[in-house]
């Protein structure tokens, strides 16, 4: 079946650092994949999106990759702030259609700082 | 701003009640989305709908039924409530045919089941 992993450990680093969180993919081939933030309490918010056909993807200071062959995408946060710690989310389209989407479990990031 | 809004943010219920959820979106959108995320185990999908009276089973419905009368309103009902349906509920919604399928979710309901 279509599956989606990330890194359920918590990821911890200081504040100004780079924050490089991992999103792998098995048995299908996602047309894009998107990353969302969820803070405590809330629901998650979309952050960025990035397609089969592109390398990379930057917003502000977040940049998404997407590597077909490794069938990964890795999602960093560039000089990270205190404000940056919540659950980052992975999903993809459902081959299936009817516009569902798949998602990881999360990585929890918490900058210190 | 666009907006996604549930009913309750917090709710205790018995074993053997009948609960509702209720989800409202003032997008127009036509996708609207049930999950339940538990530690763990990340968002998963209990059901869909992509237009009104329209809906389907996604990866969890057992115990779960839905409604969705009017297009901006989806609502999920558990008929007979069990402690293991105790978690945080999340309602979505997007659009249809848009290329990238944002969903927009709402803040959660918390359902504790005694």
């Amino acid at each position: 079946s279509q599956k989606i992993e990330q890194n359920s450990e918590a990821l911890n680093i200081q504040e100004g650092k780079t924050a490089t969180l991992t999103c792998n993919y098995t048995n299908y081939s996602p047309a894009y994949l998107q990353w969302y933030r969820q803070d405590p309490g809330r629901g998650p918010v979309f952050l960025l999106l990035i397609r089969e056909n592109e390398k990379e993807k930057r917003k502000e200071r977040l940049k998404v990759t997407f590597d077909t062959t490794l069938k990964q995408s890795l999602f960093h946060i560039t000089a990270s702030q205190p404000a940056d710690s919540a659950t980052y989310l992975c999903a993809s389209l459902f081959s299936g259609g009817y516009n569902k989407l798949i998602f990881g479990a999360g990585t929890r990031l918490a900058v210190h700082p | 701003d666009v907006k996604v809004t549930q009913s309750s943010r917090y709710l205790v219920k018995r074993t053997g009640e009948k609960v509702f959820l209720e989800c409202v979106q003032d997008m127009d959108h036509e996708n609207m989305f049930w999950y339940r995320q538990d530690p763990g185990l990340g968002l998963r999908l209990i059901y869909f709908s992509y237009d009104v009276k329209m809906k389907e089973k996604g990866d969890i419905p057992e115990g779960y039924s839905v409604s969705r009368e009017k297009k901006e309103r989806f609502s999920l009902i558990l008929e007979s409530a069990s402690t293991n349906q105790t978690s945080m509920y999340l309602c979505a919604s997007s659009l249809s045919g848009v290329k990238n399928n944002e969903q927009f979710f709402g803040p959660g309901t918390r359902l504790t089941v005694l």
